[in-house]
């Protein structure tokens, strides 16, 4: 099946600092959202990417669709301590922010740790 | 705010016991899905499920597996007989359409002994 890279696996940061991680897909993927889980909870989708090298941003987070349609980037800017989560990367085959059919693939996800 | 609820939060099993976990979607939504989290690891697709019949099922999803929505608000997974290897954070998800956005459950933990 297809198979999501996402690095890095875990970032420890301080408050106020800039966060980027990155998904890269031996595919193509048609649909890039990136994700964030808080323990205890389930997903919640924070960024949804539907064309080639489009770039999105919703508040302090910014995201990329490749123009290989094969990787994707988010970045955080000016992080505070709720920033704090699981991060992950997911893709779809289809134009659709929920898979589809086929449902989504989702990346190992990035561990975002904010030091005091 | 309509959210996706499911129960139990957390069971613990026997293997080889039967397992049913309950979810309710939103309700004006129609596609349906099941995913698996093993703990520390990614989150991976199970099943779809719309107009009251399986969309797709991943290789994950064997023979001791079954979805169903016994009437209008509940969707559930059933585990037959289940392994060690079936302990995970089961999420279900819910969309209003085959293109919309995804709303997952908070999970159900399944701890297999």
């Amino acid at each position: 099946g297809q198979q999501l890279n996402q690095s890095p696996q875990s970032m420890f940061i301080q408050e106020g600092e800039d966060v980027s991680m990155n998904c890269t897909s031996s595919s193509i993927f048609n649909t890039w959202l990136w994700y964030k889980q808080e323990p205890g909870e389930g997903p919640v989708l924070l960024i949804a990417l539907y064309k080639a090298g489009e770039l999105t941003s919703n508040g302090r987070l910014t995201a990329q669709f490749g123009i290989t349609r094969k990787d994707s980037f988010l970045n955080i800017s000016a992080s505070i301590p709720s920033d704090v989560g699981i991060y992950f990367c997911a893709g779809s085959k289809y134009m659709y922010s929920g898979g589809g059919a086929d449902g989504l693939t989702f990346g190992k996800g990035t561990h975002l740790i904010i030091q005091p | 705010e309509p959210e996706v609820t499911q129960t139990p939060s957390h069971q613990v099993t026997q293997m080889g016991q039967e397992v049913i976990l309950r979810c309710v979607p939103i309700s004006n939504h129609l596609y349906f899905y099941w995913y698996r989290q093993i703990l520390g690891q990614k989150v991976e697709f199970l099943v779809s499920f719309y107009n009251n019949e399986i969309s797709e099922k991943s290789e994950i999803f064997d023979d001791q597996f079954s979805v169903e929505r016994p009437d209008g608000s509940n969707f559930t997974l059933k585990i037959r007989s289940t392994k060690l290897e079936d302990s995970a954070m089961y999420f279900c998800a819910s969309a209003a359409s085959e293109t919309g956005e995804l709303f997952f459950g908070e999970g159900s933990r399944l701890t297999v002994l």
